[in-house]
């Protein structure tokens, strides 16, 4: 079967740097995407992965690893308006998207 | 504000009711999608459309009833619905339907079956 694991909850400190996991094991792979979802709201696109590495926007990175693979979102500078769901989505072998069940992210002052 | 609007933001009706989710899109998307979230759990994919044609329906129960009469247009016709349809039922689209290209959502609609 196809599987995408992520933490459930995840907490840190206004100001602080976390990095959020995201381990796949699907039918083929032709790309990851990470997006943001506030309580109540839609999710929203923060980026796309389909070569090794990692790419960074801003105060958001999003690493891969083909081979393990495993992606990760890293926030830097956190701040309250991070506080949300992140949700990684496998692209696999048919283009199907493949969705994990998301990381809450709690950040405190 | 995603480009991708969607009507009622909230719903609650009884399991003998009819009612319909409407969703627009303003992006030129030719592919939208519509979806089911629950508490804790993946995204689950219902229904595809690519060009105004149905593309997929991943073994959702008939009574729910997709139609989509424009690129820019989907709806969600709900009938005798059971406590466990309780969800967000969220609505997005795509330039294509090629499972790379970002997918723009709405807000959902937050339905409550009595």
């Amino acid at each position: 079967g196809q599987n995408i694991d992520q933490p459930t909850e995840m907490t840190a400190t206004e100001g602080a740097i976390v990095q959020i996991n995201c381990t796949y094991q699907t039918s083929g792979f032709n790309g990851l995407f990470w997006y943001q979802q506030h309580a109540g709201e839609a999710p929203t696109f923060l980026s796309y992965n389909v070569l090794d590495g990692l790419e960074e926007k801003g105060r958001f990175s999003s690493f891969l690893s083909r081979s393990k693979g495993y992606s990760y979102l890293l926030l830097k500078e956190l701040q309250m308006k991070d506080s949300a769901s992140y949700l990684c989505a496998v692209v696999d072998s048919n283009y199907q998207l493949i969705w994990g069940a998301g990381t809450k992210l709690i950040i405190k002052p | 504000e995603t480009g991708v609007t969607q009507t009622p933001r909230h719903l609650v009706m009884g399991m003998t009711n009819k009612k319909s989710l409407k969703c627009e899109q303003h992006l030129g998307h030719n592919a939208m999608y519509w979806y089911k979230q629950s508490a804790k759990k993946p995204l689950e994919l219902m229904f595809v459309y690519n060009f105004k044609e149905q593309t997929e329906n991943n073994s959702v129960p008939s009574r729910f009833s997709p139609e989509c009469p424009n690129s820019s247009h989907l709806f969600l016709h709900l009938h005798t619905l059971q406590p466990e349809d309780s969800a967000l039922y969220l609505c997005a689209s795509s330039q294509t339907r090629e499972g790379n290209q970002p997918q723009h959502f709405g807000d959902g609609t937050r339905l409550s079956i009595l």
